[in-house]
């Protein structure tokens, strides 16, 4: 597609239950990053896969949060037993590989509302 | 661990003035560093895009510095219009180590061009 592609755009779920957030990044990017922005605040880093190498998971907030990369294409960000904190946009940016231009493009968020 | 600090926090000119943004990195051994702009509810546009042995990027009324050695980079804006009132993000992409590709904002600085 012409830009990265996030769904759903707007959840409201009860406190509990799983959520599933995906991302499609632009095509022929190979990097791709999660993060996460509470009302207000800045952008917290979540997750960050490039190409076939291991993800870097060091900014998931606890072990109810997880993602999944498809090679390179979609990402599935899966919130388990969500809780009201987890309230929040959650971004999705691409970007090709690094040695390239590495320039960072972002899609428009799935707003997350925890009941 | 990298730390992105944008000063100020908030900004309101009146229409006309030229007005520069404040980006500090506390790590210099990035590999880029990308200014981005968010409108209210919308995710995050690129603006320009600085590799780091570049100086500078220009597009537009808008021109981006970049001192790697000093950790910092300048956002400046000719002209400002109210259509340029959003809030103003920087972000380095780390170079080195376990951190390699990972991107850190800043907090952002809220611009608002009154009339």
């Amino acid at each position: 597609g012409a830009g990265v592609s996030q769904s759903p755009s707007n959840k409201v779920t009860e406190k509990g239950k799983d959520v599933e957030l995906r991302c499609d990044p632009i095509s022929g990017h190979t990097a791709l990053y999660w993060y996460r922005q509470r009302l207000g605040q800045g952008l917290e880093f979540l997750i960050y896969f490039q190409g076939n190498s291991a993800p870097d998971k060091s900014g998931l907030p606890s072990d109810r949060f997880s993602a999944e990369r498809t090679g390179e294409s979609v990402s599935t960000l899966t919130i388990q037993r969500t809780q009201q904190e987890d309230s929040a946009v959650y971004l999705c940016a691409s970007s090709l590989a690094l040695w390239n231009t590495g320039e960072l493009f972002f899609g428009e968020g799935s707003r997350l509302t925890v009941l | 661990k990298q730390e992105v600090t944008q000063i100020p926090a908030a900004l309101s000119v009146p229409e006309g003035e030229n007005l520069v943004l404040n980006c500090s990195f506390t790590d210099s051994a990035i590999y880029n560093l990308q200014w981005f702009r968010q409108d209210p509810g919308k995710g995050l546009t690129s603006l320009l895009l600085i590799q780091s042995s570049q100086r500078e990027q220009t597009s537009g009324r808008l021109n981006a510095s970049l001192d790697k050695s000093s950790g910092r980079s300048t956002l400046y804006i000719a002209a400002s219009q109210p259509g340029d009132s959003a809030t103003y993000l920087c972000a380095v992409r780390e170079a080195g180590g376990t951190s390699y590709g990972k991107l850190t904002f800043g907090q952002g600085t809220i611009l608002t061009v009154h009339p």
